[in-house]
């Protein structure tokens, strides 16, 4: 099984400023998603990454993708209010299982 | 993108009976879909890989007598909660695939057993 770890679990932050989220992950996989989730919702797709150094951005966020180290990142610009949301990241195994990391609860205050 | 449904949006039911819940892959073929299971506050946890036409993969620790997955067509995917207890009481969510990259989320299901 898959294990991935998130860091922080928990993350406050004034708007404006700038924050990365990190992602770490047990195995081989190249690949690497990114979801958004609203209160009592389901997920939202960010950004799907598919190989060694893929780099994607929308808007404030921005992920990316080093499958040698097993880490993926997702840094957030110049925070605002409705960025407030929890942001998992996610990997496949062989199979094609999804495992998410424990999740990083953002929450952006004025 | 693909839509995937899942109804009911809420159930609240008595200890003891059973739930079924329904994830459909509304404008693609999902040979596989996925049943995940989220307690407040905590992560997705994988509970089963439903195959169309052959028999559910569980993941360890998930009680498949307990969770029925029925995968008859290539959009639709069932999880049945039997005798359910208040412990299950949880947020289950399905995906479908609709290619190896690419898993669509269903809005979820809200069980609460009283």
């Amino acid at each position: 099984e898959l294990k991935v770890e998130q860091n922080p679990l928990f993350l406050s932050m004034q708007e404006g400023k700038n924050y990365t989220i990190y992602c770490n992950y047990s195995t081989t996989s190249d690949r690497l998603y990114w979801y958004r989730q609203d209160p009592g919702k389901s997920l939202e797709s960010l950004f799907v990454l598919l190989s060694n150094g893929a780099v994607k951005q929308e808007g404030r966020l921005m992920a990316s993708l080093d499958t040698k180290a097993r880490l993926s990142t997702l840094h957030i610009t110049a925070a605002v209010h409705d960025l407030s949301a929890t942001y998992f990241c996610a990997g496949p195994n062989t199979g094609n299982q999804f495992y998410f990391g424990t999740g990083t609860s953002l929450t952006v205050i004025p | 993108g693909a839509v995937v449904s899942q109804h009911p949006s809420w159930v609240i039911c008595k200890s003891g009976t059973s739930v079924k819940i329904e994830c459909r892959s509304l404008d693609f073929q999902a040979t596989t879909m996925f049943w995940y299971r989220q307690f407040p506050k905590q992560s997705l946890m994988l509970m089963a890989t439903s195959n169309e036409g052959s028999k559910a993969t569980y993941e360890q620790g998930v009680e498949k007598d307990k969770f029925l997955i029925n995968h008859a067509s290539l959009t639709l995917s069932t999880l049945t909660v039997t005798s359910a207890h208040p412990e299950d009481s949880s947020f289950y969510i399905c995906s479908a695939r609709e290619t190896r990259l690419e898993q669509f989320f269903g809005p979820g299901t809200r069980l609460t057993v009283l």
